[in-house]
Order: structure tokens, then C-alpha cells, then sequence
């Protein structure tokens, strides 16, 4: 069974940087597409960015250009996500998601992983 | 930016058909996507390329897309269905293209 398992919760100061981990189990980790999003409290859910490992292709929505980091680790079939200046309107559950249609962008996200609450507070 | 417009909220009572719409001029051509979320809980995808379902998905949930409307209809609604749902399209030539609706919370 596909399974993504996220680090855990972090407490953040403004202006630092937060990495979350999401680890791939069950299936090949190379030949999809993963994806960040994140919901702030009692709000929908906002896309980041995502990577592609057989490609080691990147795509970020332009919205967080400059400040956000997404790399895999295809020998521990691991995806992290780095977010750097950190403001209280990062407060959020960040989720990582595999894609639907394998090494592509596009289409649904079949699989999620449980969420990392981030929280950026002096 | 492209704007998928939901309802915020449908009431509906067990056994009854909830129906939740999903609207944008980017929903033409593209396929929707749809997520249950429960409070707490991570999405789950209950409908993907308008229609089709995920495997564990019950034969209640179904979806369907005409013009620049999508909907999510769920048959014979149960408690356990109470939840947020969004709807969810790619759209290639945004500098966002991952987009998601507005959320519609069902209430049972």
C-alpha cells in the first residue's frame, strides 16, 4: 500500500526557514510527480510547487519564487520542501501529494501524506 | 488568476442526493478533479478526470462537467460523508496551474 509519511510539527520564528519531509513507501518513487500544498487555518488548499525524480525537474507556483525549495532524494525516496522568510501568514498544514498520471504534470493527487502543522510566531 | 467558484455550504439529510458545483471559465476543456476532506484529515480523492473514481471509492460519490460547470453529486448521503469538498483543475498556462475551488462544507 502507497503510503507518504510526512515529518512532524515545527514552531517557527519570522524570517527563519522550515524543511518538511514527506518519505514514499509501497511504490516507485522516481516515476511521479510530487507535489506541495498547504491549507492555512480555516482556508482551502494552495499548491507550492512540485518534482519530478526521474526528471530532477522542478515547477513553483510564482507565488513563492525566491523563497521555496523542493528537492527528492531518489536513494531514500524522500521529497523535501525548504520555505525560507518566514511570515505569520505561513502559519499552515503543509501537505506533500503524489500525482495520478506517473512522471507528468497535471491531473488529480491520488495520494497525500498526513500533513506537518507549521506554525511562525515570535 | 483562474477562480473555481463553490458554494460555501449544502445541507442535505441522509438518504437524500447532495449535489455541489464547482464553476470557472477554465473548466471547459480541462478535467476536474474532486476531495473530501474531514476536520483533522488530509484530502482524499473521491472523483478524478470528471468522472472516473478511485478504487475504494463507493459508487455513490459520481461527477460530471458541462460548459464551465463541474458536479460532485453523492447519492444516498450518509453521516460519514459530512465534510469539506474542493474541486481542482490544471490549467497549463497559469503561473499557478494547480487550482482549487472555494471549498463547500456538507453538512448532514
Amino acid at each position: 500500500q502507497v503510503q507518504l509519511v510526512q515529518s512532524g510539527a515545527e514552531v517557527k520564528e519570522p524570517g527563519s526557514s522550515i524543511k518538511v519531509s514527506c518519505k514514499a513507501s509501497g511504490s516507485p518513487f522516481s516515476s511521479y510527480a510530487f507535489s506541495w500544498l498547504r491549507q492555512a487555518p480555516g482556508q482551502g488548499l494552495e499548491w507550492m510547487g512540485a518534482v519530478i525524480p526521474i526528471f530532477d525537474t522542478t515547477k513553483k507556483s510564482q507565488k513563492f519564487q525566491g523563497r521555496l525549495t523542493i528537492i527528492a532524494d531518489v536513494s531514500t525516496n524522500t521529497a523535501f520542501m525548504e520555505l525560507s522568510s518566514l511570515t505569520s501568514e505561513d502559519t499552515a498544514v503543509y501537505y506533500c501529494a503524489r500525482g495520478l498520471r506517473g512522471p507528468r504534470w497535471g491531473g488529480a493527487f491520488e495520494i497525500w501524506g498526513q500533513g506537518t502543522t507549521v506554525s511562525v510566531s515570535s | 488568476s483562474f477562480v473555481l467558484t463553490q458554494p460555501p455550504s449544502v445541507s442535505v439529510a441522509p438518504g437524500q442526493t447532495a449535489r455541489i458545483t464547482c464553476e470557472g471559465n477554465t473548466i471547459g476543456g480541462n478535467l476536474v478533479h474532486w476531495y473530501r476532506q474531514r476536520p483533522g484529515q488530509a484530502p482524499v480523492l473521491v472523483v478524478y478526470d470528471n468522472s472516473d473514481r478511485p478504487s475504494g471509492i463507493p459508487e455513490r460519490f459520481s461527477g460530471s462537467s458541462s460548459g464551465n460547470t463541474a458536479t460532485l453529486t453523492i447519492s444516498r448521503v450518509e453521516a460519514g460523508d459530512e465534510a469539506d469538498y474542493f474541486c481542482q483543475v490544471w490549467e497549463s498556462s497559469s503561473d499557478h496551474p494547480y487550482v482549487f475551488g472555494t471549498g463547500t462544507k456538507v453538512t448532514v
